[in-house]
């Protein structure tokens, strides 16, 4: 248990599906990340959010949307996806941006068909 | 930009032997570098962290160096066990905000 929850662990989806990814955690931190991990490919930081305010959007395309209510939960919407979108989607957080190390979740396992 | 390259991408060793993972990255202004852990179906677990002003990091089996004028650090992993098989991967800080740049990982297999 790393104290970073993330649902759901598998998603399927069509290319015209809208769809969230949700991330809580529960270790009182105030910074949250979302990465990309494509297979044979290192980790792709997506976004960052520290005290609820987005500080990075690390030229992410629109059909990807964040949402981060709280410094508790944090999600990613998901519409019109291509192919090139499945991957692991990984949620992070730490005590604020910039403190290491960083907490990961699980992820969730995205595919689109 | 910022590059994290990790060679071999995979390696087998039989249990008890020494392992030797190697990063390396291209601009040595780091703040800090870790290494993680990552189970199959699983996130990362931060494994050890070492500043930029460090040249090493020890917890356990687990020993970590870095030499920031070569843009090299390496993870020893002492007597292996075949639970130490997972694939490891290393991070990069490249600003104070923490942004991390990964390398794509080597992934370890000890045999029994």
């Amino acid at each position: 248990e790393t104290g970073v929850t993330q649902t759901p662990r598998h998603l399927v989806m069509g290319m015209t599906n809208k769809k969230s990814l949700k991330c809580e955690q529960h270790l009182g931190h105030n910074a949250m990340y979302w990465y990309k991990q494509s297979a044979k490919k290192p980790l792709e930081l997506m976004f960052v959010y520290n005290f609820k305010e987005q500080t990075e959007n690390n030229s992410v395309p629109s059909r990807f949307s964040p949402e981060c209510p709280n410094s508790s939960h944090l999600f990613l919407h998901l519409h019109t996806l291509q192919p090139e979108d499945s991957a692991l989607y990984l949620c992070a957080s730490s005590q604020d941006r910039g403190r290491q190390p960083q907490h990961f979740g699980d992820g969730t396992r995205l595919s689109i068909l | 930009k910022q590059e994290v390259t990790q060679i071999p991408a995979a390696l087998s060793v039989p249990e008890g032997e020494n392992l030797v993972l190697n990063c390396s990255f291209t601009d040595s202004a780091i703040y800090n570098l870790q290494w993680f852990r990552q189970d199959p179906g699983k996130g990362l677990t931060s494994l050890l962290l070492i500043q930029s002003s460090q040249r090493e990091q020890t917890s356990g089996r687990l020993n970590a160096s870095l030499d920031k004028s070569s843009g090299r650090s390496t993870l020893y992993i002492a007597a292996s066990q075949p639970g130490d098989s997972a694939t490891y991967l290393c991070a990069a800080s490249t600003d104070s905000w923490g942004k991390l740049q990964f390398g794509a990982g080597t992934q370890v297999v000890v045999t029994p």
